[in-house]
Protein backbone atom coordinates (compact mmCIF):
# COMPACT_ATOMS: atom_id res chain seq x y z
CA UNK A 1 0.00 0.00 0.00
CA UNK A 2 1.60 3.63 -0.76
CA UNK A 3 2.09 4.88 2.28
CA UNK A 4 2.34 8.32 0.68
CA UNK A 5 0.12 9.58 -2.56
CA UNK A 6 0.53 12.64 -4.46
CA UNK A 7 -2.26 12.12 -6.76
CA UNK A 8 -1.20 15.39 -8.82
CA UNK A 9 1.59 14.19 -11.22
CA UNK A 10 1.74 17.72 -12.89
CA UNK A 11 0.26 20.82 -12.22
CA UNK A 12 0.26 23.98 -14.51
CA UNK A 13 0.03 27.33 -13.60
CA UNK A 14 -0.04 31.41 -14.55
CA UNK A 15 2.05 32.71 -12.53
CA UNK A 16 0.86 35.22 -9.53
CA UNK A 17 -2.09 32.59 -9.23
CA UNK A 18 -2.64 30.61 -6.01
CA UNK A 19 -1.46 26.66 -6.06
CA UNK A 20 -2.17 23.95 -3.93
CA UNK A 21 -0.36 20.37 -3.90
CA UNK A 22 -1.81 17.60 -2.28
CA UNK A 23 -0.50 14.89 0.42
CA UNK A 24 -2.30 11.93 1.38
CA UNK A 25 -0.56 9.29 4.27
CA UNK A 26 -1.33 6.25 5.87
CA UNK A 27 0.10 5.17 8.79
CA UNK A 28 -0.48 3.33 12.16
CA UNK A 29 1.70 5.00 14.01
CA UNK A 30 0.48 7.82 16.83
CA UNK A 31 3.47 9.57 16.62
CA UNK A 32 4.90 10.34 13.12
CA UNK A 33 6.56 13.31 11.22
CA UNK A 34 5.52 14.71 8.21
CA UNK A 35 7.97 16.90 5.18
CA UNK A 36 7.76 18.56 2.44
CA UNK A 37 10.70 19.03 -0.10
CA UNK A 38 11.25 20.92 -3.29
CA UNK A 39 13.73 19.45 -6.28
CA UNK A 40 14.08 22.25 -8.63
CA UNK A 41 15.38 21.88 -11.91
CA UNK A 42 18.97 21.45 -10.17
CA UNK A 43 18.11 18.67 -8.96
CA UNK A 44 19.27 19.16 -4.81
CA UNK A 45 15.90 18.49 -2.81
CA UNK A 46 15.88 20.97 -0.30
CA UNK A 47 13.73 21.26 2.71
CA UNK A 48 11.02 23.08 3.38
CA UNK A 49 8.82 21.61 6.55
CA UNK A 50 8.73 18.98 9.29
CA UNK A 51 5.61 18.69 10.97
CA UNK A 52 5.22 16.42 14.05
CA UNK A 53 1.96 14.55 14.10
CA UNK A 54 0.85 16.18 16.68
CA UNK A 55 0.90 19.84 16.12
CA UNK A 56 -2.06 20.45 13.91
CA UNK A 57 -1.58 23.95 14.23
CA UNK A 58 -1.68 25.60 9.86
CA UNK A 59 1.84 26.84 9.59
CA UNK A 60 2.52 29.90 7.23
CA UNK A 61 6.29 30.90 5.60
CA UNK A 62 5.91 33.86 3.28
CA UNK A 63 4.11 32.83 0.62
CA UNK A 64 4.11 29.54 1.57
CA UNK A 65 1.80 27.32 3.86
CA UNK A 66 0.63 24.12 4.68
CA UNK A 67 -2.65 22.52 6.27
CA UNK A 68 -2.16 19.51 8.05
CA UNK A 69 -5.56 17.48 8.80
CA UNK A 70 -5.40 13.99 11.31
CA UNK A 71 -9.05 13.68 10.29
CA UNK A 72 -8.52 13.35 6.70
CA UNK A 73 -4.87 12.27 6.92
CA UNK A 74 -3.73 15.02 4.77
CA UNK A 75 -0.51 17.52 4.65
CA UNK A 76 -1.30 20.16 1.75
CA UNK A 77 0.92 22.83 0.85
CA UNK A 78 0.02 25.71 -0.52
CA UNK A 79 1.66 28.63 -2.42
CA UNK A 80 0.24 31.99 -2.72
CA UNK A 81 0.96 34.33 -5.83
CA UNK A 82 3.08 31.62 -7.41
CA UNK A 83 6.30 33.09 -9.46
CA UNK A 84 8.63 31.52 -12.08
CA UNK A 85 10.90 30.33 -9.69
CA UNK A 86 8.35 28.38 -8.08
CA UNK A 87 8.75 25.69 -10.95
CA UNK A 88 10.13 22.74 -9.35
CA UNK A 89 8.69 18.47 -8.29
CA UNK A 90 7.83 18.75 -4.64
CA UNK A 91 7.70 16.17 -2.49
CA UNK A 92 5.86 15.25 0.41
CA UNK A 93 7.43 12.80 2.51
CA UNK A 94 6.58 10.31 5.81
CA UNK A 95 8.59 9.37 8.81
CA UNK A 96 7.17 6.69 11.35
CA UNK A 97 9.54 5.97 14.53
CA UNK A 98 7.60 3.01 15.45
CA UNK A 99 6.75 1.51 12.70
CA UNK A 100 10.21 -1.16 12.73
CA UNK A 101 11.08 -0.07 16.31
CA UNK A 102 12.30 3.78 17.16
CA UNK A 103 16.19 2.26 17.30
CA UNK A 104 16.16 0.93 13.80
CA UNK A 105 14.09 2.36 10.91
CA UNK A 106 12.05 5.92 12.89
CA UNK A 107 14.39 7.80 10.97
CA UNK A 108 13.77 6.63 7.22
CA UNK A 109 11.67 8.94 4.82
CA UNK A 110 9.17 7.33 2.86
CA UNK A 111 8.35 9.72 0.11
CA UNK A 112 5.35 10.36 -2.01
CA UNK A 113 5.85 10.49 -6.07
CA UNK A 114 5.98 13.85 -6.48
CA UNK A 115 4.00 16.58 -8.20
CA UNK A 116 5.49 18.36 -10.72
CA UNK A 117 4.83 22.35 -10.48
CA UNK A 118 5.03 24.76 -13.67
CA UNK A 119 4.95 28.26 -13.75
CA UNK A 120 4.26 29.92 -16.67
CA UNK A 121 5.33 33.86 -16.72
CA UNK B 1 27.65 26.96 6.73
CA UNK B 2 28.55 23.78 4.74
CA UNK B 3 25.77 21.68 3.43
CA UNK B 4 25.99 17.61 2.71
CA UNK B 5 28.37 16.91 0.07
CA UNK B 6 29.18 14.14 -2.37
CA UNK B 7 31.81 12.73 -4.66
CA UNK B 8 32.16 12.18 -7.59
CA UNK B 9 29.17 14.00 -8.88
CA UNK B 10 28.94 11.94 -12.08
CA UNK B 11 30.06 8.38 -12.70
CA UNK B 12 29.84 6.40 -15.54
CA UNK B 13 31.03 2.28 -15.59
CA UNK B 14 30.73 -0.77 -17.46
CA UNK B 15 28.58 -3.10 -16.36
CA UNK B 16 30.33 -5.60 -13.39
CA UNK B 17 32.75 -3.15 -12.01
CA UNK B 18 32.67 -1.81 -8.43
CA UNK B 19 32.25 1.57 -7.52
CA UNK B 20 32.25 3.67 -4.68
CA UNK B 21 30.33 6.75 -3.80
CA UNK B 22 31.62 9.13 -1.19
CA UNK B 23 29.09 11.17 1.34
CA UNK B 24 30.54 14.29 3.71
CA UNK B 25 27.17 14.95 5.98
CA UNK B 26 26.74 18.12 7.71
CA UNK B 27 29.21 18.41 10.98
CA UNK B 28 27.91 17.48 14.07
CA UNK B 29 25.08 15.90 12.33
CA UNK B 30 24.88 12.33 14.04
CA UNK B 31 22.68 10.99 11.35
CA UNK B 32 23.40 10.00 8.08
CA UNK B 33 21.15 8.01 5.18
CA UNK B 34 21.08 6.75 1.58
CA UNK B 35 18.78 6.98 -0.82
CA UNK B 36 18.10 6.62 -4.71
CA UNK B 37 16.28 8.23 -7.25
CA UNK B 38 15.46 6.35 -10.43
CA UNK B 39 12.65 7.32 -12.85
CA UNK B 40 10.81 3.91 -12.31
CA UNK B 41 11.21 4.12 -8.99
CA UNK B 42 11.06 7.20 -7.33
CA UNK B 43 13.05 8.28 -3.91
CA UNK B 44 13.99 4.82 -2.10
CA UNK B 45 15.16 4.27 1.10
CA UNK B 46 18.60 2.57 1.17
CA UNK B 47 20.52 2.52 4.48
CA UNK B 48 20.12 4.45 7.85
CA UNK B 49 23.87 5.35 9.86
CA UNK B 50 23.17 6.55 13.75
CA UNK B 51 26.99 7.60 14.26
CA UNK B 52 28.97 4.02 12.37
CA UNK B 53 26.39 1.97 13.40
CA UNK B 54 23.47 0.99 10.94
CA UNK B 55 20.98 0.12 12.62
CA UNK B 56 18.44 -0.09 9.06
CA UNK B 57 20.24 -1.46 6.29
CA UNK B 58 16.93 -2.88 5.18
CA UNK B 59 16.57 -1.11 2.15
CA UNK B 60 19.78 -1.94 0.84
CA UNK B 61 18.16 -3.57 -3.07
CA UNK B 62 20.99 -6.64 -3.21
CA UNK B 63 24.28 -7.92 -1.33
CA UNK B 64 25.84 -6.19 -4.13
CA UNK B 65 25.40 -2.81 -2.14
CA UNK B 66 27.24 -2.09 1.34
CA UNK B 67 27.65 0.61 3.26
CA UNK B 68 29.89 1.72 6.13
CA UNK B 69 30.76 4.87 8.04
CA UNK B 70 33.54 5.73 9.99
CA UNK B 71 34.58 8.37 12.36
CA UNK B 72 30.90 8.97 12.72
CA UNK B 73 31.12 11.43 9.57
CA UNK B 74 31.99 10.47 6.20
CA UNK B 75 30.26 7.54 4.27
CA UNK B 76 31.03 5.55 1.27
CA UNK B 77 28.05 3.24 -0.56
CA UNK B 78 29.66 0.88 -2.34
CA UNK B 79 28.29 -1.30 -5.46
CA UNK B 80 29.80 -4.19 -6.54
CA UNK B 81 29.32 -5.85 -9.84
CA UNK B 82 27.20 -3.08 -11.37
CA UNK B 83 24.24 -3.78 -13.34
CA UNK B 84 22.35 -1.69 -15.61
CA UNK B 85 19.53 -1.36 -13.14
CA UNK B 86 21.88 0.27 -10.46
CA UNK B 87 21.71 3.13 -12.96
CA UNK B 88 20.03 6.51 -10.78
CA UNK B 89 21.07 9.58 -8.73
CA UNK B 90 22.28 8.52 -4.69
CA UNK B 91 21.39 10.62 -2.89
CA UNK B 92 22.64 11.29 0.84
CA UNK B 93 21.03 13.24 3.34
CA UNK B 94 22.28 14.29 7.07
CA UNK B 95 20.43 14.96 10.31
CA UNK B 96 21.71 16.70 13.81
CA UNK B 97 19.51 13.82 15.14
CA UNK B 98 16.95 11.08 13.92
CA UNK B 99 13.70 12.41 13.63
CA UNK B 100 14.66 15.92 12.40
CA UNK B 101 14.74 17.09 9.08
CA UNK B 102 17.17 15.71 6.52
CA UNK B 103 19.30 18.13 4.36
CA UNK B 104 20.21 16.52 1.23
CA UNK B 105 23.63 16.88 -0.77
CA UNK B 106 23.84 16.98 -4.75
CA UNK B 107 23.63 13.59 -5.44
CA UNK B 108 25.98 11.10 -7.55
CA UNK B 109 24.27 10.19 -11.11
CA UNK B 110 25.66 6.50 -11.34
CA UNK B 111 25.29 5.49 -15.00
CA UNK B 112 26.15 1.57 -15.67
CA UNK B 113 26.68 1.07 -19.52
Amino acid sequence: AQKVTQAQTEISVVEKEDVTLDCVYETRDTTYYLFWYKQPPSGELVFLIRRNSFDEQNEISGRYSWNFQKSTSSFNFTITASQVVDSAVYFCALSEPEALGKETSGSRLTFGEGTQLTVNP
Amino acid sequence: GAGVSQSPSNKVTEKGKDVELRCDPISGHTALYWYRQSLGQGLEFLIYFQGNSAPDKSGLPSDRFSAERTGGSVSTLTIQRTQQEDSAVYLCASSITPYYEQYFGPGTRLTVT
